[in-house]
């Protein structure tokens, strides 16, 4: 089945530095999401990226989809405290149209102040 | 908009017993909703897909009789956990799907609740 892998893992960074978390699909996706889960919180809706090469930018946060719609990154610049968490990337399992989601395992940002 | 609300929040209780969580669209309808389970520093594992009116999809090793899902409402799902045993344990979260259109296409966005914490003993 789809799959969606994304790296890295975990990530520690100091205040201030730059910080990016990249996802991968095994199939073209029609959309992906963002979500991101703060520690003992749940995921909350980031963002959507629908068209290929697409670039969004939310503060500090830019979002891309991939020119061919398999990949995606999350690069936030300057980070702060209120960073921490858990960023999840997400893309529909059955194609265009499709609720279900498949997400990537995540990856978990630290900020040392 | 968008809020999802979930409840109970934290829940304990003893093996064999069953238990009920809700999970509530409180500003939009959502025909789909979802029920996922949470280990710790792990991603979402999806357990079952709830659709208004019809039986729940439930996704492979989830099993059925275990993880009832029942969804009344448009706005309303719920899982009861029957006969709960300490590997139960877990943080469940459940989402609503939101139709949105990005041009001619539909698109799903996912709201989720807050979470249960169901501890098993």
């Amino acid at each position: 089945g789809q799959q969606v892998m994304q790296i890295p893992q975990y990530q520690h960074v100091q205040e201030g530095e730059d910080f990016t978390t990249y996802c991968n699909s095994s199939t073209t996706l029609s959309n992906i999401q963002w979500y991101k889960q703060r520690p003992g919180g749940h995921p909350v809706f980031l963002i959507q990226l629908v068209k290929s090469g697409e670039v969004k930018k939310q503060k500090r946060l830019t979002f891309q989809f991939g020119e061919a719609k398999k990949n995606s990154s999350l690069h936030i610049t300057a980070t702060q405290t209120t960073d921490v968490g858990t960023y999840f990337c997400a893309g529909p399992i059955n194609g265009a149209g499709s609720y279900q989601l498949t997400f990537g395992k995540g990856t978990k940002l630290s900020v040392i102040p | 908009g968008a809020v999802v609300s979930q409840h109970p929040s934290r829940v304990i209780c003893k093996s064999g017993t069953s238990v009920k969580i809700e999970c509530r669209s409180l500003d939009f309808q959502a025909t789909t909703m979802f029920w996922y389970r949470q280990f710790p520093k792990q991603s979402l594992m999806l357990m079952a897909t709830s659709n208004e009116g019809s039986k729940a999809t439930y996704e492979q090793g989830v099993e059925k009789d275990k993880f009832l899902i029942n969804h009344a409402s448009l706005t309303l799902s719920t899982l009861t956990v029957t006969s709960a045993h300490p590997e139960d344990s877990s943080f469940y979260i459940c989402s609503a799907s939101y139709r949105g259109l990005a041009g001619l296409m539909a698109t799903y966005e996912q709201y989720f609740g807050p979470g249960t914490r169901l501890t098993v003993t």
